[in-house]
């Protein structure tokens, strides 16, 4: 059981560049939702999905798409890459609700030059 | 923007003490609380979920207790070891399971041989 896998794991990206992070999970959760963290700041919430077909914006939404085609793929795309953005990114999913218990993936430490 | 404060932001402890650390969140229209234990360069670990005013929840030497009257709750290490050095977080969600996460900050915690 893969759980929650995020690629890839480390990137360099140049100012401008754009980019997707990947993520998917074999545990057939409706819920996915994306996070970065920085220091200080614990996990801010980007964007999330309910399922397939359904997304909406989080706490920091500027700069990044997000779709859900499908149940399992919850991919993130930074649309013109801003060195603020340089952060570790957490794919994160649950089955029934985020009341429930939330499974993370490993994490994508994105640095943009 | 909902604001869930953790207390205090590091700590260090020698093996063998106990520790508590406090998570304090809105105290209207709660739904759950989660704990993580997060270390670095791996996926957040889920602890417990809380529902329930007045909850106790225990795994090995943690517990947690849950106080959704006036917004708080305390996780608890007994005789802590070095392995347990980590980031502890916790996460509120108001209103429904379809709520958004609000992570607070963390609290490190660092045990010293």
């Amino acid at each position: 059981n893969a759980g929650v896998t995020q690629t890839p794991k480390f990137q360099v990206l140049k100012t401008g560049q754009s980019m997707t992070l990947q993520c998917a999970q074999d545990m057939n959760h409706e819920y996915m939702s994306w996070y970065r963290q920085d220091p200080g700041m614990g996990l801010r919430l980007i964007h999330y999905s309910v399922g397939a077909g359904i997304t909406d914006q989080g706490e920091v939404p500027n700069g990044y798409n997000v779709s859900r085609s499908t149940t399992e793929d919850f991919p993130l795309r930074l649309l013109s890459a801003a060195p603020s953005q340089t952060s570790v990114y957490f794919c994160a999913s649950s089955y029934g609700g985020w009341g429930n218990t939330i499974y993370f993936g490993e994490g994508s430490w994105l640095t943009v030059v | 923007i909902l604001n869930v404060e953790q207390s205090p932001q590091s700590l260090h402890v020698q093996e063998g003490d106990s520790t508590n650390f406090t998570c304090s969140f809105p105290s209207s229209n709660f739904y759950a609380l989660h704990w993580y234990r997060w270390e670095t360069a791996k996926s957040p670990e889920a602890l417990f979920v809380m529902t329930l005013n007045g909850d106790e929840k225990k795994k090995g030497r943690i517990s947690a207790t849950l106080n959704t009257k006036e917004g708080y709750s305390y996780l608890y290490i007994k005789g802590s070891q070095p392995e347990d050095s980590a980031t502890y977080l916790c996460a509120f969600i108001g209103g429904t399971s379809y709520g958004k996460l609000t992570f607070g900050q963390g609290t490190i915690l660092t045990v010293h041989p």
